[in-house]
């Protein structure tokens, strides 16, 4: 595998289910993501992780939860979710080169999640 | 906080012609620019970077971008434009501190055989 994998791919869920999203990346980075991307709207951050340690929460609602247990693993745990969660979601790595310059993030294919 | 306009949701040209995506930011300095593209049911492909260097930026599959500082602006362009290059355009700005990287709405762009 290279670059930035997503599993599952696709994943349909019902409110009451608990669910998790997983997300590996295979480039040596430091700097993990997860966006939010619905129709229309622009990318939504939601969580960053250097080093393991969550750097960014930017308001996101406790029914979703990240764990970065290492610097090449990613998830994001889903539980009591709405209909309106419906989007894709995409996970990002980066190197960080930590003077204060960012370099480029490299995205995985999305995760289409439906919420029913 | 930094913000992106991306004008025009939808561009259609013809297979040829010249590809212009529309990308304005909002910072009192210049930031890190980027263009990525998203092909259906993939995620985001890095096309280009502007990093303080060559205001004039080369990227993958015959795209270019020019930083412009006066007019904000970092608009990308194609000369001719390839069937294969229906996709969407997200143009994208950090900042020097912290690695938050701020997306515009993008542009759908259709190529017209």
């Amino acid at each position: 595998e290279t670059g930035v994998t997503q599993t599952p791919r696709h994943l349909v869920m019902g409110m009451t289910n608990k669910k998790s999203l997983k997300c590996e990346q295979h480039l040596g980075h430091n700097a993990m993501y997860w966006y939010k991307q619905s129709a229309k709207k622009p990318l939504e951050l939601m969580f960053v992780y250097n080093f393991k340690e969550q750097t960014e929460n930017n308001s996101v609602p406790s029914r979703f939860s990240p764990e970065c247990p290492n610097s090449s693993h990613l998830f994001l745990h889903l539980h009591t979710l709405q209909p309106e969660d419906s989007a894709l979601y995409l996970c990002a790595s980066s190197q960080d080169l930590g003077t204060g310059m960012t370099n480029e993030q490299f995205f995985g294919p999305g995760t289409r999640l439906t919420v029913l | 906080a930094q913000s992106v306009t991306q004008l025009g949701s939808h561009v259609s040209v013809s297979e040829g012609a010249l590809v212009l995506l529309r990308c304005n930011y909002s910072s009192s300095v210049p930031p890190y620019l980027f263009w990525y593209v998203q092909y259906p049911n993939q995620g985001l492909q890095l096309l280009l970077k502007y990093t303080s260097a060559a205001t004039l930026v080369k990227g993958i599959n015959g795209f270019e971008a020019e930083f412009k500082k006066s007019e904000t602006s970092f608009h990308l362009t194609k000369p001719s434009a390839h069937m294969s290059d229906a996709a969407e355009y997200f143009c994208a700005v950090s900042e020097y501190t912290g690695n938050q990287f701020y997306f515009g709405t993008g542009t759908s762009l259709t190529v017209i055989p």
